[in-house]
């Protein structure tokens, strides 16, 4: 069965650290990846896609994320947060062929130190 | 305009009452989902209409009964929940069902509690 992992559940950084997070997927085939922002108490917002190209991807607020086919992974970077950043971070894969259907990693909380 | 909205915002119901959730877009899309979030959890999809018609029912208890009147409009109609039910229930959005590539669009959700 598809599975998508991201390996990171909670991560706490002080701003204008670094962050990476992962995430791995299960399905061979050709997918659209994506990552959601959920700040606290607000809805799924996307952060950014990668449907095909460019592996690179930017998003909003200083996001990007790297797609590695040979790794089955999309890893989220920002070079610096912010206190703003803290939020709940999923990563969601979606078949290209035959299926509506978008399978979500369990998520991972981040939270910034002012 | 590129905004999922939900209503109520919160509902609290008795196991025996009937209740329902709606959702509403207009951007276009001609398909709509409901997902089921617990806390601290990802979002579990429950149903997808694609033009109208429901395409995807992942095994959801019958007390959930979704309905898409229009390409505009979903209902999820609630009746003899259980406590466990309670949850924050996510509508989303995409574009036409045919492209193979599209993103999902989401509501702020309804966080519903059953006492």
């Amino acid at each position: 069965a598809q599975s998508v992992s991201q390996h990171n559940h909670h991560v706490i950084l002080s701003e204008a650290a670094s962050l990476e997070l992962g995430c791995n997927y299960s399905y061979g085939g050709t997918v659209n990846l994506f990552w959601y922002v959920q700040y606290p108490g607000q809805h799924l917002q996307l952060l950014l896609k990668y449907f095909s190209g460019d592996p690179l991807v930017k998003g909003i607020k200083g996001f990007e994320a790297e797609f590695i086919k040979s790794k089955f992974s999309f890893n989220l970077r920002k070079p610096s947060v912010q206190w703003s950043d803290t939020a709940e971070y999923f990563c969601a894969v979606k078949r290209v062929a035959g299926t509506y259907k978008y399978i979500f990693g369990t998520g991972t909380r981040l939270k910034v130190l002012a | 305009d590129t905004e999922v909205t939900q209503t109520p915002k919160h509902l609290v119901m008795g196991m025996t009452n009937k209740k329902s959730l709606k959702c509403e877009q207009h951007m276009g899309h001609r398909a709509m989902y409901w997902y089921k979030q617990k806390a601290k959890k990802p979002p579990e999809l429950m149903f997808v209409y694609s033009y109208e018609k429901l395409s995807i029912n992942e095994s959801v208890p019958s007390r959930f009964s979704p309905e898409c009147p229009n390409s505009s409009l979903l209902n999820l109609h609630l009746h003899a929940l259980q406590p466990e039910d309670s949850a924050l229930y996510l509508c989303a959005s995409s574009p036409n069902p045919g492209q193979t590539t599209y993103e999902q669009y989401f509501g702020p959700g309804t966080r519903l509690t059953v006492t």
